[in-house]
């Protein structure tokens, strides 16, 4: 059973045109990522949201937004997607207290830039 | 802060030969390591992880990771490799001491097991 279910598999998007990913999860986890992914790299954290409470990574470019509409659902939006943006995008949750911290990933989502 | 080190880009094994993936990590409070694989076009699968107790974890697959203090190390296991097991490993360290925090992923080892 899927808990962290990601749509699309795969977008493909032209150069400078908004994309919108979503996220959604049956486990109940107040906290929900966003990593993107390039060239089998390590994940590299975009921003999280604890509950309601929106967190942005330093060094993310602010082409990238997300919304968390209810604990439920989370979306990443790209607002003029470049060339280089073109990258897996994953979604995670986790338990924000009483667990260790371990992450359930989505299958993720590949965005093509063309 | 906390940090993880994948020492190896790459690791090549015969199928049938034991395997070692080799993760060393720093933290400041108790480690909390986790290990995931990823297969192509796939997300992050949780293989296993160290919270507290015995030093040697089992996870899925048959993969197993030794928790080593004195050397901050977290090296995956495997006795017997199969073909299928070719894929991308992370490591991932946490501090357990304080509350919420975030993973911090290695750089991620590739693993090719030959036929």
């Amino acid at each position: 059973d899927a808990m962290v279910i990601q749509n699309p598999r795969y977008q493909v998007t032209q150069f400078g045109k908004p994309v919108t990913l979503s996220c959604s999860q049956t486990l109940n986890h107040n906290v929900m990522y966003w990593y993107q992914q390039k060239s089998s790299q390590a994940p590299k954290l975009l921003f999280h949201y604890y509950d309601k409470d929106f967190n942005n990574e330093a060094d993310t470019p602010d082409n990238f937004q997300s919304r968390r509409p209810n604990t439920s659902f989370c979306f990443l939006d790209i607002r003029s997607p470049g060339l280089g943006d073109a990258a897996m995008y994953l979604c995670a949750t986790s338990r924000a207290t009483g667990s260790t911290g371990e992450l359930f990933f989505g299958e993720g989502s590949r965005l093509t830039v063309l | 802060a906390q940090s993880v080190a994948q020492p190896e880009d790459q690791v090549n094994v015969a199928e049938g030969n034991p395997l070692t993936v080799k993760c060393t990590y720093s933290v400041s409070g108790n480690p909390y390591l986790f290990w995931y694989v990823q297969y192509p076009n796939r997300g992050l699968q949780f293989l296993l992880k160290y919270i507290t107790g015995d030093n040697l974890v089992k996870g899925s697959y048959g993969f197993e990771a030794e928790f080593n203090k004195s050397q901050t190390s977290f090296h995956l296991k495997k006795p017997s490799a199969l073909v299928s097991d070719s894929a991308l490993y992370f490591c991932a360290v946490r501090d357990g001491n304080t509350g919420f925090q975030k993973l911090v992923f290695g750089t991620g080892t590739r693993l090719l097991v030959s036929p």
